[in-house]
C-alpha cells in the first residue's frame, strides 16, 4: 500500500512567486491534514479536509495561503504570494477514523520551501 | 487546550545507555498520546501510542512510554541506545474529536 506522498521534495522560489504543493494522502483516507514546520519549532497545524470539505482551517496563516481538496482524494496548497517567513518544511498527513478512536496520522516526507 | 511541552531540545546519550526523552501534556479530557520519530530526509513515523488502555505502552525499536495522568506526562524510554536511534522525536496529544497537536521536538544524538 502506497503511503502518503507529497511533491515538490523542495522548492526554492523568490519573495513574490507562487508554489503549489501537492499531497496524495493513503488511499482510503478521508481526512488530510496540512502541518508545516518552522526550523526548531513545533509541528504546527494548518488545516483539516474531511474528504473534500474543510473541517478546520483555524491554523492557516492568512489569504496567502489556499487549500484546495477537489473531489477528495489529492491536495493542493497554494502560496501566492510567498513571503520569507513561508519558509519551511510543510507536512501532509492522513488517518481515517477506527470508531471512537482519531486514528494515528500517517506523515508524507515533506515539502520543503525556501523564499529568498 | 490542548499542547505539548518537550523539554530538551536536544539529548545525547552514548551508546548502550538509557533513553529517555520527556513529554509533558495539557489536555482539559483523557487525551491519546503518540510519539513519532522522524530520520533524516523521511517524514515522520509513529513509534507508540497510548489510547487509554495500558499506561506503560510498548513500540517500535524497543521503545516504551508511560502514562502518568498525575504528572501529566508521557516520557519515552528505552533501555539501551543504538546509533540508529540518532533522530528527531516527537510528542503529540490528540484529544477526541479534535486535532492533533506536536512538540517542539527533540533531536537524539547518540555517541559511539
Amino acid at each position: 500500500e502506497a503511503g502518503v506522498t507529497q511533491f515538490p521534495s523542495h522548492s526554492v522560489i523568490e519573495k513574490g512567486q507562487t508554489v503549489t504543493l501537492r499531497c496524495d494522502p493513503i488511499s482510503g483516507h478521508d481526512n488530510l491534514y496540512w502541518y508545516r514546520r518552522v526550523m526548531g519549532k513545533e509541528i504546527k497545524f494548518l488545516l483539516h479536509f474531511v474528504k473534500e470539505s474543510k473541517q478546520d482551517e483555524s491554523g492557516m496563516p492568512n489569504n496567502r495561503f489556499l487549500a484546495e481538496r477537489t473531489g477528495g482524494t489529492y491536495s493542493t496548497l497554494k502560496v501566492q504570494p510567498a513571503e520569507l517567513e513561508d519558509s519551511g518544511v510543510y507536512f501532509c498527513a492522513s488517518r481515517q477514523r477506527l470508531g471512537n478512536y482519531p486514528g494515528e496520522l500517517f506523515f508524507g516526507e515533506g515539502s520543503r520551501l525556501t523564499v529568498l | 487546550a490542548q499542547s505539548v511541552t518537550q523539554l530538551g531540545s536536544h539529548v545525547s546519550v552514548s551508546e548502550g545507555a538509557l533513553v529517555l526523552l520527556r513529554c509533558n501534556y495539557s489536555s482539559s479530557v483523557p487525551p491519546y498520546l503518540f510519539w513519532y520519530v522522524q530520520y533524516p530526509n523521511q517524514g515522520l513515523q509513529l513509534l507508540l501510542k497510548y489510547t487509554s488502555a495500558a499506561t506503560l505502552v510498548k513500540g517500535i525499536n524497543g521503545f516504551e512510554a508511560e502514562f502518568k495522568k498525575s504528572e501529566t506526562s508521557f516520557h519515552l524510554t528505552k533501555p539501551s541506545a543504538h546509533m540508529s536511534d540518532a533522530a528527531e522525536y516527537f510528542c503529540a496529544v490528540s484529544e477526541p474529536g479534535n486535532q492533533f497537536y506536536f512538540g517542539t521536538g527533540t533531536s537524539l544524538t547518540v555517541i559511539p
